[in-house]
């Protein structure tokens, strides 16, 4: 595609529920990324990944979120159990091979009610 | 003391001045030093990109570093209305756990930036 895409745009869900997040990158990139963004803040890393594998996992907050990249291409994000203190925008990033420009997605805004 | 700062903001500046966002990092093994736009409910953009000290210029935007003071800038010259926007700095360190050598970005939350006419 011509850009990151990500999916759903928008996800509304209950406190306790379980919630995955898509990410699709630009062709060909070989890196991703997944940032949470919250009112006024900058970007905060949660995950990289270089290929299927996760490079970097060290910006993950705790054990109910967790992302895959079995492909090597699309991403999902999964968070379990979810709180409201998860609400947020979920950013996506791709780029070449890591040391390049990423190209963020539109993002997913998550509200945890 | 947090890794990027940024003062919040708002700056603003009539049409046609010049606006200077300026960021600063603490961590002296940063690598590369990124300006990023994000207009309200839009993700991050890239503007540009610095490596080296000194200036850097595009268009109308210039990037400054200074390694030994660990400040960078980001000035907008003949700044229009379109320009309104947040301005986000993000510094590259090297990835913890890569053998690969990439980089995480982390990001400062970003100065306000309003251009009134």
């Amino acid at each position: 595609g011509a850009g990151v895409s990500q999916t759903p745009s928008n996800k509304v869900t209950e406190k306790g529920k379980y919630v995955e997040l898509r990410c699709d990158p630009i062709s060909g990139h070989t890196a991703l990324y997944w940032y949470r963004q919250s009112l006024g803040q900058g970007p905060e890393f949660l995950i990289y990944f270089q290929g299927t594998g996760a490079a970097d996992d060290s910006g993950l907050p705790n054990d109910r979120f967790f992302a895959v990249r079995p492909e090597g291409s699309v991403s999902t994000l999964k968070i379990q159990r979810t709180e409201r203190g998860d609400s947020a925008v979920y950013l996506c990033a791709s780029s070449y091979r890591g040391r390049e420009t990423q190209y963020f997605g539109p993002g997913t805004r998550l509200l945890v009610l | 003391q947090k890794e990027v700062e940024q003062n919040s903001g708002p700056l603003s500046v009539p049409e046609g001045a010049i606006a200077s966002l300026n960021c600063t990092y603490s961590d002296r093994g940063s690598q590369s030093f990124f300006w990023y736009r994000q207009y309200s409910g839009k993700s991050p953009e890239l503007i540009m990109f610095i490596y080296s000290n000194g200036d850097k210029e595009d268009g109308r935007f210039t990037a400054q570093l200074n390694k030994a003071s660990q400040y960078v800038s980001l000035l907008i010259r003949d700044s229009q209305p379109s320009d309104s926007a947040t301005y986000l700095c993000a510094v590259n360190k090297p990835s913890f756990g890569s053998s690969g050598g990439s980089y995480i970005p982390t990001f400062g939350r970003g100065t306000s930036l309003i251009v009134h006419p």
